[in-house]
């Protein structure tokens, strides 16, 4: 089992960009979880997808949008990058509400 | 409200030495409760998780974590703490709506 997967490992871009990170799944798991983590702080939700659908949402502007493909595998996107938007963005994979398994994280870089 | 707190921002033990990393939350239930460790620029590893019953529960690399209701805490600790446990560690309730809230870390470092 390979576990939560997620690509690219780091992302440089310049400010107005926009970027694409991208989540597979642990094997058997069909919820996808995205976190931002700023550095030198604790993870904070961006969304949940499950069944396609965005489930939920926390405190995040809509340049933040994602997506879940029927193979459960996800992305998100960012648009117009604000220096702020640099952080290691984790994604994490869940059955239903039962623990979440994180991947090891994008760092992105805004520069 | 519901928010989770970690009051030690940094901790430094003694190879070999005790540990309790304190965690505290405010919810009007009890939330799930989870445990994780993160070293440097890594992702998240679960180290223990709390639903319901037995309210000392084990984890992983010998860690283990106490639920008590009456101080709404469910504290990490490590009878004996070896160099490879330096790391951040979070402590992360869900709070009934699917997804975990962090707190801000407590940073472990071990010297020998």
């Amino acid at each position: 089992d390979a576990g939560v997967t997620q690509s690219p490992t780091h992302l440089i871009k310049t400010r107005g960009q926009q970027v694409t990170l991208r989540c597979s799944p642990k094997s058997g798991h069909d919820t996808v979880s995205w976190y931002q983590q700023a550095l030198g702080q604790g993870p904070q939700f961006i969304f949940q997808y499950y069944e396609e659908e965005e489930r939920q949402r926390g405190n995040f502007p809509d340049r933040f949008s994602g997506h879940q493909f029927p193979n459960y595998s996800s992305e998100l996107n960012v648009n117009a990058l604000l220096l702020g938007d640099s952080a290691l963005y984790l994604c994490a994979s869940s059955l239903m509400d039962n623990e979440q398994f994180f991947g090891p994280g994008t760092r992105l870089t805004v520069l | 409200a519901q928010s989770v707190t970690q009051p030690d921002i940094h901790i430094t033990v003694s190879e070999g030495a005790s540990l309790e990393l304190r965690c505290n939350y405010s919810y009007g239930a009890t939330p799930y409760l989870f445990w994780y460790v993160q070293s440097p620029g890594q992702g998240l590893q679960l180290l223990l998780k709390y639903f319901s019953g037995d309210t000392l529960v084990q984890g992983i690399k010998g860690f283990e974590a106490e639920f008590k209701r009456s101080q709404s805490s469910f504290n990490l600790r490590k009878p004996s703490v070896h160099w490879s446990d330096a790391a951040e560690y979070f402590c992360a309730p869900n709070f009934g709506n699917e997804k975990l809230t962090f707190g801000t870390g407590t940073r472990l470092t071990i010297i020998p």
